[in-house]
């Protein structure tokens, strides 16, 4: 199995841009995540959701939106990037509630000039 | 504010050496768990303790979990250079069991010398 799929691994953007970090994950999960990882530190939630059609708010929400149409997906956009969503992305995924361990994917590394 | 706080931030010792890390963490939880992270990778779970339990193992790696302290502490025995890692606490508290909304510490860095 792949498990959860980020792409692309890198990125450049400049500032106002937008794009679209691309997550998905072949387990079925229901409970999908954003997180970001910014240097020396470890994970904020950005959105979440806990299943198709339903997607809420994290801890860094602004400035980032999400929608999840299928199970097996969970896109994140970058509105209008700043240098300061300059960061690690990372994808998790895990099934059901509450006891279960998440899957993470290797990652993003966003650069914003 | 982070919900789990990692202890030391550093760790350097040498192969075969037991390696100890904390982490403490603010409101009562539902269950704490602890991933590593390879340099330029994603986490990798590796234990997950609930509130109902003390202490938990799994081949080299020993869980507490001291819920009137609210810490716990990753014990990582005979050490190997391969454990070179962050170490990362998350936390998922009693009023929200969506594994999703994990709070997660900043880290502890473990170098492991040959």
């Amino acid at each position: 199995n792949a498990g959860v799929t980020q792409t692309p691994k890198f990125q450049v953007l400049k500032t106002g841009q937008s794009m679209t970090l691309q997550c998905a994950q072949d387990m079925n999960h229901e409970y999908m995540s954003w997180y970001r990882q910014d240097p020396g530190m470890g994970l904020r939630l950005i959105h979440y959701s806990v299943g198709a059609g339903i997607t809420d708010q994290g801890e860094v929400p602004n400035g980032y939106n999400v929608s999840r149409s299928t199970t097996e997906d969970f896109p994140l956009r970058l509105l209008s990037a700043a240098p300061s969503q300059t960061s690690v992305y990372f994808c998790a995924s895990s099934y059901g509630q509450g006891n279960q361990p998440q899957h993470f994917g290797d990652g993003t590394r966003l650069s914003i000039l | 504010s982070q919900q789990g706080e990692e202890d030391p931030q550093a760790l350097s010792i040498q192969e075969g050496e037991n390696a100890t890390m904390n982490c403490s963490y603010k409101t009562s939880i539902n269950n704490l768990q602890w991933y590593r992270q390879n340099s330029g990778r994603g986490l990798v779970h590796l234990i997950l303790i609930r509130s109902n339990e003390r202490e938990k193992h799994s081949g080299r790696l020993r869980v507490t979990l001291d819920t009137s302290k609210k810490s716990s502490s990753l014990l990582i025995t005979a050490s190997r250079a391969a454990d070179t890692a962050s170490y990362f606490c998350a936390t998922v508290p009693v009023s929200n069991t969506n594994a999703g909304k994990s709070t997660f510490g900043d880290g502890t860095t473990l170098t492991v010398k040959p």
